[in-house]
Parts: structure tokens; C-alpha cells; sequence
């Protein structure tokens, strides 16, 4: 059981060029989310998927894109990376337990730098 | 405009002292509010949280005090120790949002 995944663990990209984020998580969650973190900003939502076949925009969705593959992959495209971008990006997965608790699960992370 | 305020930014503790992280919110539709924990290079997890209808949690050394009609909450680490060190985050979610508002973080660092 490897709970939530994410590929790769570090990227070094240019401006312009894109890439594609991986995360994988094996519990059988419905819901799945992107993150980025940057200093003093917390943890920024920038896309959800409340289940198979829906995705829904965050707090901050410009310049990324999403797709949930099946119930287990939700992947984030950068399709132009920007300085900006520069970040580490966690990827969370979450079942909604009535009355028990919500935990959202998070992946290790990938550290993007973008020259 | 963030949802969640959170406060201090850094808090430096002697081991055996008391760390107090604080967290305020607006949006009363907020009815779950979960603490994270995270250790450098790895991701968030969650350490404890409370429902609304209690106003206060205690899990070992940690406590979370919640007052719904100051729309604030804490959270309470008793005898700090060494490896309490990390960055914690609160958190709000309501029922029919289904994501999470995070607080911008506090690095805690507990001195021996």
C-alpha cells in the first residue's frame, strides 16, 4: 500500500517548455487534488477532482491544466512553464468518512524550478 | 483573499514549553478544521482535528481549542519536544465544498 505517488520528485525546466505531473494513489479515494506551496503561502489549491470524470478550478488554476485519468491518476500539465511556476507541487487524494473524520493524503511532492 | 489566517509565521519553543499556533476564518460555512504536520521534504499529514460542535480536542500533547463566535481556533503543543519541529498548517473545509482552505504555515522549531 504506497498511498499517494508522485513523478518526478525534482524537474528543472526552461520558460516555455512543458511538462506533466504524475500522481497515483492506490486507496480507492474518490477525490483527488493538486497543491503548489511556496513560502509563506501555505498550500494553494490549484485544481480538485471530486471524482472520476470531473475537475473542478481552485484557487489558483492559471496556467495549469488537468485530467483525471481514472479514479487512481490525476495528472497536472504545465503547458508553458513561467518562472512563476517555481514551486513544490503536492499532490492529495481524500474519501469523505460521514462523521468520522476527513483526512486528505499527500503524495511526497515534486520540487519545480523553472529558469 | 485568504481564507484562513494563520499566525505566528516561525515560533522558536524550549523543549518542555508550550507552542501555541493560531488560526482565524470568516466563512461560516466552515464545519471541519484538521491541523497538519509536515517535516521537511516530505508532505503535509494530518496530525489532529475538530467539528464545530466541541470547543476542545485533546490528543495526546496536542489540543486544539476552537471558539465558534470568535471564529478562531488553536492549536496547543504541551512539553515540546525536539522532534515536534516542523511546519504545521491549519486547515477549514465545509461539507459541500469538498476541498480544503490551508493556512499559510508556521515552522515551528523546538530548541534542546
Amino acid at each position: 500500500n504506497a498511498g499517494v505517488t508522485q513523478t518526478p520528485k525534482f524537474q528543472v525546466l526552461k520558460t516555455g517548455q512543458s511538462m506533466t505531473l504524475q500522481c497515483a494513489q492506490d486507496m480507492n479515494h474518490n477525490s483527488m487534488y493538486w497543491y503548489r506551496q511556496d513560502p509563506g503561502m501555505g498550500l494553494r489549491l490549484i485544481y480538485y477532482s471530486a471524482s472520476e470524470g470531473t475537475t473542478d478550478k481552485g484557487e489558483v488554476p492559471n496556467g495549469y491544466n488537468v485530467s483525471r485519468l481514472n479514479k487512481r491518476e490525476f495528472s497536472l500539465r504545465l503547458e508553458s512553464a513561467a518562472p512563476s511556476q517555481t514551486s513544490v507541487y503536492f499532490c492529495a487524494s481524500s474519501e469523505r468518512l460521514p462523521i468520522i473524520r476527513n483526512e486528505q493524503f499527500f503524495g511526497p511532492g515534486t520540487r519545480l524550478t523553472v529558469l | 483573499q485568504q481564507q484562513v489566517k494563520q499566525s505566528p509565521q516561525s515560533l522558536i519553543v524550549q523543549k518542555g514549553g508550550i507552542s501555541i499556533i493560531n488560526c482565524a476564518y470568516e466563512n461560516t460555512a466552515f464545519d471541519y478544521f484538521p491541523w497538519y504536520q509536515q517535516f521537511p521534504g516530505k508532505g503535509p499529514a494530518l496530525l489532529i482535528a475538530i467539528r464545530p460542535d466541541v470547543s476542545e480536542k485533546k490528543e495526546g500533547r496536542f489540543t486544539i481549542s476552537f471558539n465558534k463566535s470568535a471564529k478562531q481556533f488553536s492549536l496547543h503543543i504541551m512539553d515540546s519536544q525536539p522532534g515536534d519541529s516542523a511546519t504545521y498548517f491549519c486547515a477549514a473545509e465545509a461539507s459541500n465544498f469538498n476541498k480544503f482552505y490551508f493556512g499559510s504555515g508556521t515552522k515551528l522549531n523546538v530548541k534542546p
